[in-house]
């Protein structure tokens, strides 16, 4: 049973357009969601995250958006740049960020030049 | 070094072998993890410790056996591991606690092939 799921495994966007990735959970005991990045033959990155008193969050070009009705999550990149050709992997938590994170099966994004 | 490093970067062994993956962070964090990512599946959280204490066991077979002897190292202890174990193992620390502070770094993973 995946409580976290990233529908999409891949996603291409023109460089400069903005890059949608979207994850949407099930146990409504999570609280706070984090995204994050990973490269080739590296661990992933932290990129940003949200808690369930917010429905935004904005940090330069990342900003993430939470639905909670709808148990629903965004990443939102503008503008994309070819550096963020990754695998994004969102993940979420129970009271307030404590250790125990479940992750999504990532989305790969490729940004095309 | 900085950040979360992790020994080997790629292991082969047999299913009789014994091995030990290793781990060390540099960010002063108190909180160390281990995960699993097999093909086409997402993170598994494996163990966590807090303070060299184990906290979570994510029902691991005990062919897997982590190590904690302080807050900056962790090891994964395998023997008689099966193919299926075949995986990349990521390790990841950081502060104990809830919300920002709890944000986990993760090093590069070690990827294991069992034959």
């Amino acid at each position: 049973d995946q409580q976290v799921k990233q529908n999409s495994p891949s996603l291409s966007v023109q460089e400069g357009r903005i890059s949608i990735l979207n994850c949407d959970y099930t146990n409504s005991m999570f609280d706070y969601f984090l995204w994050y990045k990973k490269y080739p033959a590296e661990g992933p990155t932290f990129l940003i995250s949200i808690s369930s008193i917010k429905d935004k969050n904005e940090d330069g070009r990342f900003t993430v958006f939470l639905n909670k009705s709808a148990k629903h999550l965004s990443l939102h990149i503008v503008p994309s740049q070819p550096g963020d050709s990754a695998v994004y992997f969102c993940a979420a938590s129970a009271n307030f960020g404590n250790e125990k994170l479940t992750f999504g099966t990532g989305t790969r994004l490729t940004i095309i030049p | 070094e900085t950040g979360v490093t992790q020994t080997p970067r790629h292991l082969v062994m047999g299913m009789t072998n014994k091995k030990s993956l290793k781990c060390e962070q540099h960010l002063g964090h108190n909180a160390m993890y281990w995960y699993k990512q097999s093909a086409k599946k997402p993170l598994e959280l494996m163990f966590v410790y807090n303070f060299k204490e184990q906290t979570e066991n994510n029902s691991v077979p005990s062919r897997f056996s982590p190590e904690c002897p302080n807050s900056s190292h962790l090891f994964l202890h395998l023997h008689t591991l099966q193919p299926e174990d075949s995986a990349l193992y990521l390790c990841a620390s950081s502060f104990s606690g809830t919300g920002d502070k709890n944000t986990q770094y993760f090093g590069p993973g070690t990827r294991l092939t069992v034959l």
